[in-house]
């Protein structure tokens, strides 16, 4: 199957400042979702960005969908950022079962 | 416009016990998946129902079953339940007319502690 990579697996960051968390993926997909979870356990979408680029106030994200890649940026970070950021592949359009990675713990300090 | 749903939000069994979780879609979804994430790691596939049948399975055994009900919304079941299940269990639901351009929604999980 499908293998994702996140990193940095951990990330902390003072208020205020920028970031960016990778996702390499090993084959093709055409589904390619960034989620949050809040310390709830809530999955919420961020981005389906199987390639292009997107912008949704302070985040943005690329895929490079021909070097199996996907960057999400959160720029001016604060403390609200905090929690898990998921990156999830599919190979098979919006139905497609997701493969996830293990996730990017991002502490964002007042 | 509601969201995903799933009920209950907490449970405690014993090993060996029976469980049934229960998923309603996002309006207008007719495709709902579940998913089991342990502590400290991504979500994992179990599988994947539409139009009442299960269409995709990821590696779990048979102990882990399935439903969909006409109204779309989704029952999973896990039979002799063992420690190794306590995990929070996810259900996303996407619509299958929107092949590409439309993205999977998850609903707030089940907690399930097995003692």
């Amino acid at each position: 199957g499908i293998q994702v990579e996140q990193s940095p697996p951990d990330l902390i960051l003072q208020e205020g400042a920028n970031s960016t968390l990778r996702c390499n993926f090993s084959d093709s997909v055409n589904n390619l979702q960034w989620f949050h979870q809040n310390p709830w356990g809530q999955l919420i979408n961020l981005f389906y960005i199987p390639s292009g680029t997107k912008q949704n106030g302070r985040l943005s994200a690329t895929t490079v969908a021909t070097e199996r890649y996907s960057l999400l940026y959160i720029s001016s970070s604060q403390t609200t950022d905090s929690g898990v950021y998921f990156c999830a592949v599919g190979r098979a359009g919006a139905n497609s079962k997701l493969t996830f990675g293990k996730g990017i713990t991002l502490s964002v300090r007042p | 416009d509601a969201g995903v749903t799933q009920s209950p939000t907490h449970l405690i069994k014993t090993r060996g016990q029976q469980v049934t979780l229960r998923c309603s879609p996002k309006s207008g979804h007719d495709t709902v998946s579940w998913y089991q994430q342990a502590l400290g790691q991504g979500p994992q596939f179990i599988f994947q129902y539409y139009e009442e049948e299960e269409r995709q399975r990821g590696n779990f055994p048979d102990r882990f079953s399935g439903h969909q009900f006409p109204n779309y919304s989704s029952e999973l079941n896990v039979n002799a339940l063992l420690l190794g299940d306590s995990a929070l269990y996810l259900c996303a639901s996407s619509a299958s007319r929107d092949a590409f351009g439309e993205t999977q929604y998850f609903g707030p999980g089940t907690r399930l502690l097995v003692l």
